[in-house]
């Protein structure tokens, strides 16, 4: 099985500054295809989740581009460059070669 | 814009089979993939397994081979999910989630681009 990891657990953030989660898993999502099966999602409170990027570095539609995804086999960074106050929830990154979930990011606002 | 419209709240002994639907609002499954999803409480989120509608391939996450059913019924544009033998830990709110898939050497998903906005299960004795 892919173990998925992500670092920190819980991050506390001031607006406005930069914010960046680590995702690793045990194998490389790195495909013999050149896709990266690495997705971001965010689950903010008391809603459903919501993509934030797909195939590790691509932006999904209305998501703004204060959120960039990079990385590729095994390692992957979701990065916000400017953090605001509706970016509060549980960043989970998910991937798709076995579909399982990390154990999710906590991000709240100092 | 499609949407998905998951059925209401259950509550449910322990034991017993839990059904949640989740119909495509405004448009149709066309050829994504509809996968489900749980949050338990204090828990992160967890796959569960997926459907193919067109080509009525599943894929289960291990922890739930066996006790799990999805299909999905094109006609009508609604997946549906069935967990059976239900304990306390199993107590969730259940997500779907349209999906983008690949073939090459194996089916894979990915991009869950639109959810259904969640049914509660409860199981309680």
């Amino acid at each position: 099985d892919i173990v998925m990891t992500q670092s920190p657990l819980s991050l506390s953030v001031t607006p406005g500054e930069p914010a960046s989660i680590s995702c690793r898993s045990s194998q490389s999502l790195l495909h013999s295809n050149g896709k990266n099966y690495l997705d971001w999602y965010l689950q903010k409170p008391g809603q459903s989740p919501q993509l934030l990027i797909y195939s590790g570095s691509n932006r999904a539609s209305g998501v703004p581009d204060r959120f960039s995804g990079s990385g590729s086999g095994t390692d992957f960074t979701l990065k916000i460059s400017r953090v605001e106050a509706e970016d509060v929830g549980v960043y989970y990154c998910m991937q798709g070669l076995e579909t399982s979930f990390g154990p999710g990011t906590k991000v709240d606002i100092k | 814009q499609v949407q998905l419209v998951q059925s209401g709240a259950e509550v449910k002994k322990p034991g017993s089979s839990v059904k949640v639907s989740c119909e495509a609002s405004g448009g149709t499954f066309s050829s994504y993939a509809i996968s489900w999803a749980r949050l338990a409480p204090g828990q992160g989120l967890e796959y569960m397994g997926g459907i193919i509608p067109i080509l009525g391939k599943t894929y289960y996450a291990q922890k739930f081979q066996g006790r799990v059913t999805i299909i999905a019924d094109e006609s009508t544009s609604t997946g549906y999910m069935e967990l059976s033998g239900l304990k306390s830990d199993d107590t969730a709110v259940y997500y779907c989630a349209r999906t983008f898939w690949t073939h090459y050497s194996g089916y894979y998903y990915y991009g869950m681009d639109v959810w259904g906005q969640g049914t509660t299960v409860t199981v309680s004795s």
